[in-house]
């Protein structure tokens, strides 16, 4: 079982739809949450940090559940520009990231 | 702003052969990262470094060796290639201490072993 898990998708949503991924971690000491956006042969960036109460940058959302050891992110009013994969990250002990699998977005017009 | 910057950004190898790819990190900062992508996978941490020594080490194979220099940049050294080495590594690095935990990647070497 991988120690962080997504479901691949791909997510077919219309333009203006809200859809929600989550990400399930299987390591209970994991210290820190984040999502990463990467597109299509590109390098994964940063798209925003996971906080213990949740937090909101415009149209994204994030939130995590530790008792059940998973985190989420909210899209709301998709663009066509959001299609992309986005990657759970967590980060165990020590400095390193360890990476979801994943899941592709696709937003049609 | 500078980024991180790798080479070569296309290296195509056969079996057995060896390949080196450089990263330089964005100035000031301390630690650096490889990783791998494979086709449609995600990233595998493989080794990464603080203040020039190694910090953590994830799923690097035996016939591939890392290190950091005193101006921080790093090389990833690959040796007798195997066709599974193929993939897109990339590097990426970041301040340790920021709370954020942000790693900022460069566009990374494609390999492509043949």
């Amino acid at each position: 079982r991988k120690e962080v898990e997504q479901d691949p998708g791909p997510f077919n949503v219309p333009e203006g739809a809200t859809v929600a991924f989550n990400c399930t971690y299987s390591n209970s000491a994991s210290q820190s949450f984040f999502w990463y956006r990467q597109d299509c042969r590109k390098e994964p960036k940063l798209l925003m940090s996971v906080y213990s109460s949740g937090n909101e940058d415009g149209r994204f959302t994030a939130q995590l559940n530790r008792a059940s050891q998973y985190i989420s992110l909210l899209i709301r009013d998709s663009k066509l520009s959001d299609s992309a994969t986005y990657l759970c990250v967590v980060k165990f002990a020590g400095n390193m990231l360890t990476f979801g699998g994943g899941t592709r977005l696709m937003v049609k017009p | 702003a500078a980024g991180v910057i790798q080479s070569p950004r296309h290296l195509i190898k056969e079996k057995r052969e060896t390949a080196t790819l450089k990263c330089y990190p964005i100035p000031r900062h301390d630690t650096v990262y490889w990783y791998q992508q494979g086709p449609g996978q995600d990233p595998q941490f493989l080794i990464s470094f603080y203040e020039k020594m190694q910090s953590d080490k994830g799923s690097i194979p035996d016939r591939f060796s890392a290190q950091q220099f005193s101006d921080y940049h790093s090389e990833l050294n690959m040796s007798s290639l195997e066709l599974g080495d193929s993939a897109l590594y990339f590097c990426a690095s970041s301040l340790r201490g920021r709370t954020s935990g942000e790693l900022f990647f460069g566009e990374g070497s494609r390999l492509t072993v043949l």
